[in-house]
């Protein structure tokens, strides 16, 4: 149990244009999702804490109005870029956080966006 | 705010050999501390979850060790296999909120 998927895995698009990406968890329901991004050889860094039913909050450097966050319903979360610019090109990775226990949070298996 | 550190950045080591990643942190009012497994260009793999108010876990051939009171916890992985070479990555939860992840070790397990 507790799996998070996310789709697309891989994503070019060209400078400019927006590129959704959809986190699922498939059989827990989520009240709390988290968006990462991971470059090259580093670490993940947290993007914004997505609540469903509310709005995102966002973490310091990032902009809201670049990365929208849409927590629709308790099993989805989509992180689309807009405009999206060569240095957006990155390892986007979510998470859920497991409503009981101990706060596990279970991660997706990434996406890779390609800016050309 | 929580600063995460993994040491060391790399390690290469020979086929059943035991070793030991570090990790340590600067706040110790943490709720619990992950260890995950990243392979190349994919997601995390959760490992072990260490709560709070535990001071060890162990899965198969790994053991994990957790002193907060320091601000540090361990990696154990005894009679290492190829497949375990990946990147580790630690991570400490204040709470409900986000995990605070250190910056990984790169292993190598050498055949």
């Amino acid at each position: 149990g507790a799996v998070v998927s996310q789709h697309p895995s891989r994503v070019i698009c060209k400078s400019g244009t927006s590129v959704k990406i959809e986190c699922r968890s498939l059989d827990f329901q989520a009240t709390t999702m988290f968006w990462y991004r991971q470059f090259p050889k580093q670490s993940l860094m947290l993007m914004a804490t997505s609540n469903e039913g509310s709005k995102a909050t966002y973490e310091q450097g990032v902009e809201k109005d670049k990365f929208l966050i849409n927590h629709a319903s308790l099993t989805l979360s989509t992180l689309t870029v807009t405009s999206a610019h060569p240095e957006d090109s990155s390892f986007y990775i979510c998470s859920a956080r497991h409503p009981q226990g101990n706060y596990e949070q279970y991660f997706g298996p990434g996406t890779r966006l390609t800016v050309t | 705010k929580q600063e995460v550190t993994q040491i060391p950045a790399a390690l290469s080591v020979p086929e059943g050999e035991n070793l030991v990643l570090n990790c340590s942190f600067t706040d110790s009012a943490i709720y619990n501390l992950q260890w995950f497994r990243q392979d190349p260009g994919k997601g995390l793999t959760s490992l072990l979850l260490i709560q709070s108010s535990q001071r060890e876990q162990t899965s198969g051939r790994l053991n994990a060790s957790l002193d907060k009171s320091s601000g540090r916890s361990t990696l154990y992985i005894a009679a290492s296999q190829p497949g375990d070479s990946a990147t580790y990555l630690c991570a400490v939860s204040g709470g409900a909120n986000n995990l605070f992840f250190g910056t990984g070790t790169r292993l190598t397990v050498i055949p």
